[in-house]
């Protein structure tokens, strides 16, 4: 079955890096976008980019502009997210998520299904 | 960007009963419009797509309509599980992706 299985919590300093690990499983990996999406404890959910596996060309929100990367390894079906100068306010559960896409008639539609297991990044001091 | 909200914020309702949730889009996004339902501690589910198609395996009291820049989720008869966060998307923008502030159902 369609699978996401996401690296395990971290615990980061201020000012730090981390790198988050997203492997994928039961489906072609070059043929699906992968998104991340985050969520602050008790908050709600927030996109911050999109990768394509196949050529690796990413797109990122603008509040994560400088401090993101996005990569991936074809080799192992795994994409990653690098967050950089880590703060406070990005402790929070980070997702991964494969875009889905369907065409009814002339209209592309698209979706998130199925999503990774989530990753708590603590950042504190 | 285009903004998301829904309404209401939360809501406490009984097993049973009918539970409409609204999502409106700041500007028209056609029928690029998603639900996800969340339980604490675990990743969001996909519940409808494209504004009124259910997702294979999500149970048939779910229901999505609407188009442009008003949406609305149906629960026609609540069951104990559906006790959950409730998120709309819009996919209009792609990538540029955004969620509804969310929707917290929970028991009266």
């Amino acid at each position: 079955q369609v699978q996401l299985v996401q690296s395990g919590a971290e615990v980061k300093k201020p000012g730090a890096s981390v790198k988050v690990s997203c492997k994928a499983s039961g489906y072609t990996f070059t043929s699906y976008y992968m998104h991340w999406v985050r969520q602050a404890p008790g908050q709600g959910l927030e996109w911050m980019g999109i990768i394509n596996p196949s050529g690796g060309s990413t797109s990122y929100a603008q509040k994560f502009q400088g401090r993101v990367t996005m990569t991936r390894d074809t080799s192992t079906s795994t994409v990653y997210m690098e967050l950089s100068s880590l703060r406070s306010e990005d402790t929070a559960v980070y997702y991964c998520a494969r875009e889905t896409i369907t065409i009814f008639g002339v209209v592309m539609y698209n979706w998130f299904d199925p999503w990774g297991q989530g990753t708590l990044v603590t950042v504190s001091s | 960007d285009i903004q998301m909200t829904q309404s209401p914020s939360s809501l406490s309702a009984s097993v049973g009963d009918r539970v409409t949730i609204t999502c409106r889009a700041s500007q028209s996004i056609s029928s690029y419009l998603n639900w996800y339902q969340q339980k604490p501690g675990k990743a969001p589910k996909l519940l409808i797509y494209a504004a009124s198609s259910l997702q294979s395996g999500v149970p048939s009291r779910f229901s999505g309509s609407g188009s442009g820049t008003d949406f609305t989720l149906t629960i026609s008869s609540l069951q104990p599980e559906d006790f959950a966060t409730y998120y709309c998307q819009q996919s209009y923008s792609t990538p540029e992706i955004t969620f509804g502030p969310g929707t917290k159902v929970d028991i009266k």
